[in-house]
């Protein structure tokens, strides 16, 4: 069976440019996550999407960052425009259900200079 | 809130030496506790959730609700146990993963 797939693995931008990252998660997970974990810190959740509908955003800055599962499968993560303090490695994560095991991605490693 | 804290950033042990990475947790109700390891170059995956009881790759944890800990257990280290490992708290209620900020487990041969 095929992990959580993401796209690009690196990035390195500078700051106020915008960039997107994309997921493809394990075939027939209806729960999609977004991560962000800064250098030394554990994940964080960003979004939480189950099917095409949004769970739970409330740790999404919203004002810079949107995320969207349009066809309840991929997923797509924008940050417009770009900060310094945005540097990490965005992971996404797909589980069957809301409460089963989640399957994570190799992540993207985000660098803003 | 739920809060997770893992209060050893980097823990060091020698080969066949017993292994505990401590994790405590803040929360008024009843949680799911799960340990995650990331082995160097690998994702991040499940090692074992409290509700399982189980023993995986001869690690252990027991969910101590009147300490809110659940340390991660390991009689004797071997060499491949060296990875990051989290520890991560759902509450039932918000259905979401809080992890804590991660221990990085050395096995010296």
């Amino acid at each position: 069976e095929a992990g959580v797939a993401q796209s690009p693995r690196y990035k390195i931008i500078e700051k106020r440019q915008s960039v997107a990252f994309w997921c493809n998660p394990i075939s027939g997970h209806a729960t999609l996550y977004w991560y962000q974990q800064i250098l030394g810190q554990g994940p964080k959740l960003l979004i939480q999407f189950q099917n095409n509908g949004v769970v739970d955003d409330s740790q999404l800055p919203k004002d810079r960052f949107s995320a969207e599962r349009l066809k309840g499968v991929d997923s797509t993560l924008k940050i417009q425009p770009a900060k310094l303090e945005d540097s990490a490695v965005y992971l996404c994560a797909s589980s069957l259900y809301r409460n089963n095991e989640q399957f994570f991605g190799p992540g993207t490693r985000l660098t803003v200079l | 809130a739920q809060r997770v804290t893992q209060p050893e950033k980097l823990l060091s042990v020698f080969k066949g030496a017993p292994v505990e990475l401590k994790c405590n947790y803040s929360y008024s109700g009843s949680p799911e506790l799960f340990w995650y390891v990331q082995y160097s170059r690998q994702r991040l995956q499940l090692l074992l959730r409290h509700i399982s009881r189980e023993s995986i790759k001869g690690f252990t944890a027991d969910l101590n609700k009147g300490e809110t800990s659940f340390h991660l257990k390991k009689p004797f280290a071997q060499e491949e146990d060296s990875a990051m490992y989290y520890c991560a708290l759902r509450a039932l209620s918000a259905q979401k993963l809080v992890f804590g900020q991660g221990t990085r487990l050395t096995i010296n041969p």
